[in-house]
């Protein structure tokens, strides 16, 4: 029942690296996106994907890169990393048929907690 | 543009008491979903319940209910009973089937101490 897997739960890097959060379903579910969490401003759209080779900008996408080569795999690109990047990311993923049921609940990982010194 | 507002950073809550977390939302959409998402201190999100905008009567799912006011575009969460456990951040969340029905937009998030 593995559900949604993010890797790594913890990270810390150095203004300018660059890094990949990795984010895996295994339940073949058409929608997955990332989100960041940041104290008083709740969850945040990054970016989203729709199926596989369809990804689409979300509230906040400047300094990330997503791609989306298969159902299962999402990952997150940070660019160059800033301080202001310093959050905790979650994927989420959805089935289809919550696109006009809505009544299925989006499925999260456990969280990444970034930290960018 | 859709929009959630939690406007209780805090509350608290007296054990076996019921509390109520309040959340308002904004849509243009005619069909939409409402989420709460209970995130306790080791950080996961839990699914608590959903409202439909069609829905005629409101979601209850064990010792919480939501309480849906179509009219004042409002959502919010009750918990009976309250419960130490229960102490956690709590999220509404919102999907518009017009504007994308998987994305999800949620609010700040509303923090509930349950006090022994």
């Amino acid at each position: 029942n593995a559900g949604v897997t993010q890797t790594p739960k913890f990270q810390v890097l150095k203004t300018g690296q660059s890094m990949t959060l990795q984010c895996a379903q295994d339940m073949n579910h058409e929608y997955m996106s990332w989100y960041r969490q940041d104290p008083g401003m709740g969850l945040r759209l990054i970016h989203y994907s729709v199926g596989a080779g369809i990804t689409d900008q979300g509230e906040v996408p400047n300094g990330y890169n997503v791609s989306r080569s298969t159902t299962e795999d999402f990952p997150l690109r940070l660019l160059s990393a800033a301080p202001s990047q310093t959050s905790v990311y979650f994927c989420a993923s959805i089935s289809r048929i919550g696109e006009f049921e809505m009544n299925t609940e989006a499925f999260f990982g456990q969280g990444t907690r970034l930290t960018v010194v | 543009a859709q929009k959630i507002t939690q406007t209780q950073p805090g509350m608290f809550v007296q054990e076996k008491e019921a509390v109520t977390l309040d959340c308002t939302y904004d849509t243009s959409d005619p069909s939409y979903g409402l989420f709460w998402y209970k995130q306790p201190s080791s950080g996961e999100m839990i699914f608590l319940i959903y409202q439909g905008s069609y829905d005629q009567q409101n979601a209850t799912e064990g010792r919480y209910s939501l309480n849906f006011q179509k009219a004042r575009k409002s959502a919010n969460l009750v918990i009976s009973a309250s419960q130490l456990g229960d102490s956690a951040m709590y999220f509404c969340a919102m999907r518009g089937r017009n504007t994308g029905g998987f994305k999800t937009i949620f609010g700040a998030g509303t923090r509930l101490f349950v006090k022994a």
